[in-house]
């Protein structure tokens, strides 16, 4: 019974596509987040969400959108993909951060 | 906001010795320290955190110290085993903050 859970694990595409990332969470969490972990495997966030609200939006482009439509689910759409967005995403969701994240495991992006 | 700096970048540890990973934070309102393990292709996991009212914590092998008057925070794994190979991320986490941190990760090798 997976925690949090992501979909899909990999995904292909060509540059200029839009595509989407779908997570999902069971630990009645209020918090979720995508993250984007690059090839020199640095964390970097991207959004935050808590109870449906967005309250982390960092320096990332307008071609990434968020949609949580409910506290237990947070999806990620991608417009106009191009060769830099090529990365794992990970979504995490916690109830405080001082309890630390649970992970899911992550989608291969790869724009070619 | 918080910067956490991690070092090294890589490590390599004979089998059987210990490794230490070694993290600053910049912001003094930190109070929550999570440590994660990452093994290859998998998701992030926490594998022990520590609070800023403790100075130490141990869960078997792994302990984790911290000195909040230097800001600086470590993690030791003794008696390493070829398992302990991956990328450990320290992070950091301000008292109601809502994001958590991380450094830029450590690759440990363990060498048989």
């Amino acid at each position: 019974d997976t925690a949090v859970s992501q979909t899909p694990k990999y995904l292909v595409t060509q540059m200029g596509n839009d595509k989407s990332i779908k997570c999902e969470q069971n630990l009645g969490h209020d918090t979720m987040y995508w993250y984007k972990q690059d090839s020199k495997k640095f964390l970097k966030i991207m959004f935050s969400y808590n109870n449906k609200e967005l309250i982390i939006n960092e320096t990332v482009p307008n071609r990434f959108s968020p949609k949580s439509p409910d506290k237990a689910h947070l999806n990620l759409h991608i417009n106009s993909l191009e060769l830099g967005d090529s990365a794992v995403y990970f979504c995490a969701s916690s109830q405080f951060t001082d309890y630390g994240y649970t992970f899911g495991s992550g989608t291969r992006l790869t724009v070619v | 906001g918080e910067n956490v700096e991690q070092h090294p970048s890589t490590l390599s540890v004979q089998e059987g010795d210990s490794a230490v990973i070694k993290c600053t934070y910049s912001d003094s309102a930190s109070n929550y320290f999570p440590w994660y393990k990452q093994e290859l292709g998998k998701r992030p996991q926490l594998i022990i955190d520590i609070r800023s009212n403790v100075g130490e914590k141990k869960d078997q092998r792994i302990a984790v110290t911290l000195n909040k008057t230097a800001k600086h925070f470590s993690l030791h794994i003794t008696e390493t085993q070829p398992e302990d190979s991956a990328v450990y991320f320290c992070a950091a986490s301000p008292l109601g903050g809502d994001k958590i941190i991380f450094g830029k990760g450590t690759r440990l090798h363990i060498l048989p």
